[in-house]
């Protein structure tokens, strides 16, 4: 089964920083990668899917890029809602995966 | 309103079983693939189980499979997942979850999610 491995583990971040999240995969997955937004008991939420497509109504400080093995996730200036545990996931084939997620913390 | 709401979940004994729900509404649920992923406490996000529209395509994690058995009713605008044989590690909040598209499984949709709880 194709594995996601995410890091940094731990971000510790100000409000306005850039922010860089790496996911890599155990073999090429294509473009079949999504990034999720999750918040301390509430359920995950979609921010980008297909590497570097946008979901609807996701600001558009969230960017996604790469291919093949290597994608990151980028928050081009941090905000307060932002400070929050991350989460890749491929979904290339039928046993999809999820990163062991990344959680940006206030400096 | 678009929503996914999951019901059933409890404590249950080692070995017990438990049937969870998932009631889909404000969507055309039929024509969507759906999902089941859970977090244990304190931990990641883990694919449980997938199942397309029609019900013609079915997805086990290797963790799970020949213990539950994910299905669905679309007359009922419905999801479930039928555990059995579990176990302390299937602890878990259990989430429902649609994809956007057939048999692509990420998920544009979530469930609140239902605590499992699997104690003696």
């Amino acid at each position: 089964d194709i594995q996601v491995t995410q890091s940094p583990s731990t971000l510790s971040a100000s409000v306005g920083d850039r922010v860089t999240i790496i996911c890599r995969a155990s073999q090429s997955i294509s473009s079949w990668l999504a990034w999720y937004q999750q918040k301390p008991g509430k359920a995950p939420k979609l921010l980008i899917y297909k590497a570097s497509s946008l979901e609807s109504g996701v600001p558009s400080r969230f960017g996604g890029s790469g291919s093949g093995t290597e994608f990151t996730l980028t928050i081009s200036s941090l905000q307060p809602d932002d400070f929050a545990t991350y989460y890749c996931q491929h979904y290339s084939g039928y046993s999809p995966s999820f990163g062991q997620g990344t959680r940006v913390e206030i400096k | 309103e678009v929503q996914l709401v999951e019901s059933g979940g409890g404590l249950v004994k080692p070995g017990g079983s438990l049937r969870l729900s998932c009631a889909a509404s404000g969507f055309t649920f039929s024509r969507y693939s759906m999902s089941w992923v859970r977090q244990a406490p304190g931990k990641g996000l883990e694919w449980v189980s997938s199942i397309s529209s029609s019900s013609t395509y079915i997805y086990h994690a290797d963790s799970v499979k020949g213990r539950f058995t994910i299905s669905r009713d679309n007359a009922k605008n419905s999801l479930y997942l039928q555990m059995n044989s579990l176990r302390a590690e299937d602890t878990a909040v259990y989430y429902c979850a649609r994809s956007p598209w057939e048999l692509l499984f990420h998920f544009d949709l979530w469930g609140r999610g239902t605590l499992v709880t699997v104690s003696s």
